[in-house]
């Protein structure tokens, strides 16, 4: 069936560097996604998010790029400081609005 | 409100007991969303509600569990005969599509503890 996954389930940075988290997802009709920052014991909270006709959108501090291609996603958050640790979600949003996340991302950021 | 509310935060109840978790939805969303996570889960849908439509059942992972969506806000996740296996955060989360996007919102979650 269709799904959305995460490559990687612990990543690890230097805090001040650069925190790239990957996400493949298989259901090439869906034209939006999300990404979703979750703290401990918090619920998810919405990041930053991308239409299927783009392929870079930038926030602050972080960017989401979408390659279509290859149907690969992609957070980056630049400068990571000790408060973007956090579980990070990708999701896509189908045709009739249902909204399927991947497993998360753990990031941990190092001192 | 300021953000979706969900109560209570936490349930403890013993198996077999039937048990509601509530949620508020910011005012005017349209779209409601219920999801369950397990401990180091990813979040799993299990219904959705839009405006007066139908909801979208399709995630309810037995005939155990029900949903409503009274007046196009409040709603009530009911979970008759509870397992053992419910034992999960259950979140909620509300949407308005508008012009520029797409943006959801979650509720704290009310983690459901069952004994």
């Amino acid at each position: 069936g269709e799904s959305v996954g995460l490559h990687l389930p612990t990543l690890s940075v230097q805090e001040g560097d650069n925190s790239i988290i990957n996400c493949a997802y298989s259901n090439s009709a869906s034209d939006y996604f999300i990404w979703y920052k979750q703290e401990s014991g918090k619920g998810p909270q919405f990041i930053i998010d991308i239409r299927s006709n783009m392929d870079k959108r930038q926030g602050q501090r972080v960017t989401v790029l979408l390659n279509k291609t290859v149907k690969h996603l992609s957070l980056q958050i630049a400068a990571t400081q000790p408060g973007d640790s956090a579980v990070y979600f990708c999701a896509e949003i189908t045709l009739d609005d249902k909204i399927i996340f991947g497993k998360g991302t753990r990031l941990h950021i190092l001192p | 409100g300021a953000g979706v509310s969900q109560s209570p935060s936490n349930k403890v109840t013993e198996k077999g007991k039937d048990v509601e978790l509530r949620c508020d939805p910011i005012s005017g969303h349209t779209a409601l969303y219920w999801y369950r996570q397990s401990l180091g889960q990813g979040l799993e849908f299990l219904i959705y509600f839009q405006g007066n439509s139908a909801p979208d059942k399709s995630g309810l992972p037995s005939d155990r569990f029900s949903a409503e969506r009274t007046g196009g806000s409040v709603s009530t996740l009911t979970i008759q005969r509870t397992q053992q296996e419910d034992s999960a955060v259950y979140l909620c989360a509300s949407s308005l599509w508008t012009s520029g996007g797409y943006e959801q919102y979650f509720g704290p979650g009310t983690r459901l503890t069952v004994t």
